[in-house]
This record gives structure tokens, sequence and C-alpha cells, in this order.
């Protein structure tokens, strides 16, 4: 059974910084896409960003230039940092293991039950 | 960026009901759509992918289809374990995009 266990988040200071950790589990973790999704409090779930196995990211404009997404294939973990924090960067923050058929796109199959950052003075 | 635009925003039905929730493509993409449930404080569950594919465990009263770029989500008989909000999402490409949801309640 896939697992994705999410860490980090909380109340967080405008223009700060976040680091938040996914471990996954049940998977082959250094073969698997993985992607970040949030979603601010009362609307629908916003693609933040996808990792590929080799490390290549792609990521929303919405936080291009203010992420860095990073996995260590030795402890199967996923991390999102994040600068310059906003207000309207609150949200909850899921983690997502993507999957596909043969010949097929990806798309997450399997979230994490996500973290909770608050951008708040 | 593909915009994903879902009817109605909120549907009122009775248990045992038929329910249909509608979801637009603003340009052609293909049939990669999937359909998420997502309970409050619950992080979304896979339905549908594909547009059609059901992911394994969900019930048989979950149905997907599309028509060019229109698809369609259908509950066949309701539960009252189907109350939830119902999102569509484009994986066709970069960004990908969710609809603005649908709240499923019981009449």
């Amino acid at each position: 059974e896939v697992q994705l266990v999410q860490s980090g988040g909380g109340l967080i200071q405008p223009g700060g910084s976040l680091r938040l950790s996914c471990v996954a589990s049940g998977v082959t973790f250094d073969k698997t896409y993985m992607s970040w999704v949030r979603q601010a409090p009362g609307k629908g779930p916003e693609w933040v960003a996808v990792v590929f196995p080799g490390g290549y990211s792609k990521s929303a404009d919405s936080v291009k230039g203010r992420i860095t997404i990073s996995r260590d294939n030795s402890k199967n973990t996923l991390h999102l940092e994040m600068n310059s924090l906003r207000g309207d960067d609150t949200a909850v923050y899921y983690c997502a293991r993507l999957w596909a058929d043969i010949g097929s796109p990806y798309y997450m199959d399997v979230w994490g039950k996500g973290t909770t950052v608050t951008v708040s003075s | 960026d593909i915009q994903m635009t879902q009817s109605p925003s909120t549907l009122s039905a009775s248990v045992g009901d038929r329910v249909t929730v509608t979801c637009r493509a603003s340009q052609s993409i293909s049939s990669w759509l999937a359909w998420y449930q997502q309970k409050p404080g619950k992080a979304p569950k896979l339905l549908i992918y594909q547009a059609s594919s059901l992911q394994s465990g969900v019930p048989s009263r979950f149905s997907g289809s599309a028509s060019g770029t229109e698809f369609t989500l259908t509950i066949s008989s309701l539960q009252p374990d189907d109350i939830a909000t119902y999102y569509c999402q484009q994986y066709n490409s970069y960004p990908w995009t969710f609809g603005q949801g649908t709240k499923v309640e019981i009449k």
C-alpha cells in the first residue's frame, strides 16, 4: 500500500520561508514521479509543482522563482522549500504520487493527508 | 493555461438519485482528465482517470464520460457517503488545472 506522510508547515511570518517534507512508503521512490498541490481556505486545489525521478521539476507561475523541490531517494523523501512567503501562500499543502499507464501521461493517484501553512504576522 | 469550468457549483439531490456533474475544458485535453472527491478536512481522493477509467476500489456507481471538451461525472444512485465536493482536473499540459468544484448535498 502506498502511503505518504507529510511534515512541516505551521505559522510563518510574511517574507519568511517554509520547508515541507513528504515520506513515501510502498513505492520504488527513485522511479516515482511526485507532485505538490495546495489548497487555500475555502478554495479548490491548485497545482504547485511536479518533480521527476531524476530531480527535474516544473512549477506553477504563482510560485516560480520562490520554490525549490528536492528529493532524497535514499530516504524516500520529497521536500518543498518556499521563500518570500505572503498571505496568499496560506493553504493546506499536499504531496501526491503520480502514476501512469504505459503511453499515457501521469496523474495524481495517491495523496498525503496535507500539512497546513499559515502566513501571518 | 487551460481553464476548467465546472457546473453546477452546488447540487442538492435525494438518496438514490442519479447525479451528474459537468466539467468543460477551454481547449482540447484529449481524455486526460481526472475526477476527485474531497470530504471536509480530508485530501482529495481519485475517483476517475483518463476521463472514464474507474480507480481501483471506487464504487461502480461512479462513472465518467467525455464528449470533445465536455466531461461528465455521474453517480448512478446517490448515497449518504457521497456527500462531498467534487473536482475535475486536467493533466494534458502544465500547468495542471482544476475546476472550481461542485458541492453535492443531500436534499
